[in-house]
């Protein structure tokens, strides 16, 4: 069954807490996206890597975010600290062939 | 800086209408477009990839156009069905592999 998988699906924490969200790419996918989704902003890319070295992520805030692929079956993003207008679902996306990307469920993060 | 929009935010619609859902980009340059359906509460789910070269795709009840030139597609439901309800999102890639996209069409199909 290839599926792309998220966890945790559900993450409450406190301000100033670290979060760590996971994602299982496909297998044999190797570009894997970080979103994030607000109903404020809608969808928003936050960094991709390709064949686990970064690409992009200047959609992130560089003094908290942090997104590694430690292998190629592990895509993690790293909160540090959080703060209350991180809530939001995160998303993983991977591209399989002709570049069609396919999501994870997300991860819904809530900090208080 | 490629802007994606989405018209109507919102559509409802009785059971069984055709219906389009129209989406607009602002750089033609683009490599491939798609259409995804959100559910509350759940991740996308892939409905079509329209290459760039390429008019129309379709997939059982869903037909999804594509004009580059002016910076248009339609997603085109054909017999709507309750199930259909849902937010459609549409999504450009430029030649970065970044998607830009629609802040989405939310349908609701009713009995």
């Amino acid at each position: 069954d290839a599926r792309v998988t998220q966890t945790p699906r559900h993450k409450v924490t406190e301000m100033g807490q670290e979060v760590t969200m996971r994602c299982q790419p496909i297998l044999g996918h190797n570009t894997v996206f970080w979103y994030r989704q607000t109903m404020m902003q809608g969808l928003e890319l936050l960094a991709y890597f390709r064949n686990r070295a970064p690409l992009d992520d200047s959609g992130m805030p560089k003094d908290r975010f942090s997104a590694e692929m430690p292998d190629a079956t592990l895509a993690t993003l790293k909160i540090q600290p959080s703060e209350p207008r991180d809530s939001a679902v995160y998303f993983c996306a991977t591209t399989g062939y002709y570049n069609e990307q396919f999501f994870g469920p997300g991860t819904r993060l809530t900090v208080l | 800086k490629q802007e994606v929009t989405q018209i109507p935010a919102a559509l409802s619609v009785p059971e069984g209408e055709n219906l389009v859902l129209n989406c607009s980009f602002t750089d033609s340059a683009i490599y491939n477009l798609q259409w995804f359906r959100q559910d509350p509460g759940k991740g996308l789910t892939s409905l079509l990839l329209i290459q760039s070269s390429q008019r129309e795709q379709t997939s059982g009840r869903l037909n999804a156009s594509l004009d580059k030139s002016s910076g248009r597609s339609t997603l085109y439901i054909a017999a709507s069905q309750p199930g259909d309800s849902a937010t459609y999102l549409c999504a450009v890639q430029g030649g970065s592999e970044k998607l830009v996209f629609g802040k989405g069409t939310k349908l609701t199909v009713n009995p």
